[in-house]
């Protein structure tokens, strides 16, 4: 059974980096049948994608335009996890994240818990 | 990207009831749309994807129907833990998109 726990601090400062991090067990961040999604979620936003890292021979990442600039999602194969940074956050950045596993392509089978990150000074 | 609009935003309703949200997209996406539960504090749960096909462990009284811009969920007899928000979501076309929310409450 696959499980997803999330970790990272829960307040950054304006023109910071976000961090998070999506530990995995029960499956590999090299699958090559599985993708490794970062989504957010606040009030003024909606649910909103983020991006995504996922193997297929090579290591392959697709973001959403709307933070495209700014986004760097990583896997980390040694401990088997992957993590978000987003850079220069500002108090629009605020919501809830999540780390959600696609197996098939498209829609998330499996969420984290989420994180609640606020960004302010 | 493609859009949805979910209706209604909010929905009263009671145990027994028969319920249905729509969820009606900005072109069409074949049968690329998944529905998903979301409960306060927790995180999104998958019902329903290829938009009429329930993931394991969900329960039969919920249904999904619907294909090319207009899709459905309904719940044919809700009971006390269906109070959620349910969120429509399609993956015919990059990037992903969700829609904007369901609130289903007590009436």
């Amino acid at each position: 059974q696959v499980q997803l726990q999330q970790s990272g601090p829960g307040l950054v400062k304006p023109s910071q980096t976000l961090s998070l991090t999506c530990a995995i067990s029960g499956d590999s961040v090299s699958s090559n049948s599985a993708a490794w999604n970062w989504i957010r979620q606040s009030p003024s936003r909606g649910l909103e994608w983020l991006g995504r890292t996922y193997y297929r021979s090579k290591w392959y990442n697709d973001y959403a335009v709307s933070v495209k600039s700014r986004i760097t999602i990583n896997p980390d194969t040694s401990k088997n996890q992957f993590s978000l940074q987003l850079n220069s956050v500002t108090p629009e950045d605020t919501a809830v994240y999540y780390c959600a596993l696609e197996i098939v392509v498209g829609y998330f089978d499996l969420w984290g818990r989420g994180t609640l990150v606020t960004v302010s000074s | 990207a493609i859009w949805m609009t979910q209706s209604p935003s909010l929905l009263s309703a009671s145990t027994g009831d028969r319920v249905t949200i729509s969820c009606r997209m900005s072109q069409g996406i074949s049968s690329y749309l998944a529905w998903y539960q979301q409960k306060p504090g927790k995180a999104p749960e998958l019902l329903i994807y290829a938009a009429s096909t329930l993931q394991s462990g969900v329960p039969s009284r919920f249904s999904g129907s619907g294909s090319g811009t207009d899709f459905t969920l309904t719940i044919s007899c809700l009971q006390s833990e269906d109070f959620a928000t349910y969120y429509c979501q399609q993956y015919y076309s990059f990037p992903w998109t969700f829609g904007q929310g369901t609130k289903v409450e007590i009436k």
